[in-house]
């Protein structure tokens, strides 16, 4: 079993959906960190967060550190945020990561 | 600022061969990493450094060595490629955890495609 998995692995929305993304993790964090890596390849950062809730814009990152669980929402969908939505867990300077899930909006 | 620069963007190396990764950023960030993304699959962690003068190995460390003698360069070597290696490297980089109360984004470069054939 993985250290650090996401469901689900695939995701098609129409535009202006609510859109959650799952990861659960196993190993011991001081953060939960959760990127997006666009079709062309390159990596940025959406959040880091070590307990609560954080929020950017139509972004919203949840992390419950007793359940080992942490959810990522994007409110009002867009086809421009398709995109692999990746968390990774954060310990000790070491880091592992989902597998990802690969977000497709349609118009 | 330029962030985080990798070079080369694409290499093809025969089996054997060696090479180096060059990775810089010039956000004075302590805190470095290298990354591998095979096609397909997740990133893992292959090296990371916390600062100048000391690297320790990630979760997929063979095969590749580091060094960092500058808080701004984090070279990566490959020495002896093989098949396996073939993969997208990516160097990312944290300001320096604790010290200002920021951990909240880590910075990525663009990424450098190897081949080995």
């Amino acid at each position: 079993k993985n250290e650090v998995e996401q469901s689900p692995q695939n995701l098609t929305a129409q535009e202006g959906e609510f859109i959650t993304i799952n990861c659960s993790y196993s190993v011991g964090i001081s953060a939960l960190h959760w990127l997006q890596q666009h079709p062309g390849g390159g990596i940025v950062s959406l959040f880091m967060l070590s307990s609560g809730k954080k929020k950017h814009g139509r972004l919203i990152a949840t992390i419950n550190i007793q359940e080992k669980h942490s959810s990522l929402h994007i409110t009002a969908s867009h086809p421009r945020d398709s995109a692999v939505y990746i968390c990774a867990a954060f310990n000790n300077n070491d880091m592992r990561f989902g597998a990802g899930t690969r977000l497709t909006v349609k118009p | 600022n330029a962030g985080v620069t990798q070079t080369p963007k694409f290499r093809i190396l025969k089996i054997g061969q060696s090479m180096t990764l060059q990775c810089a950023q010039d956000m004075n960030h302590n805190y470095m990493y290298w990354y591998r993304q095979d096609p397909g699959m997740g990133l893992k962690l292959i090296y990371y450094s916390v600062g100048a003068g000391i690297t320790d190995k990630g979760e997929v460390p063979n095969g590749y060595n580091v060094s960092r003698s500058t808080t701004e360069d984090f070279p990566l070597r490959l020495e002896l490629a093989a098949p396996s290696q073939t993969s997208v490297y990516f160097c990312a980089s944290l300001p320096l955890i604790g010290t200002s109360g920021r951990m909240d984004e880590q910075f990525f470069g663009p990424g450098t495609r190897l081949t080995v054939l």
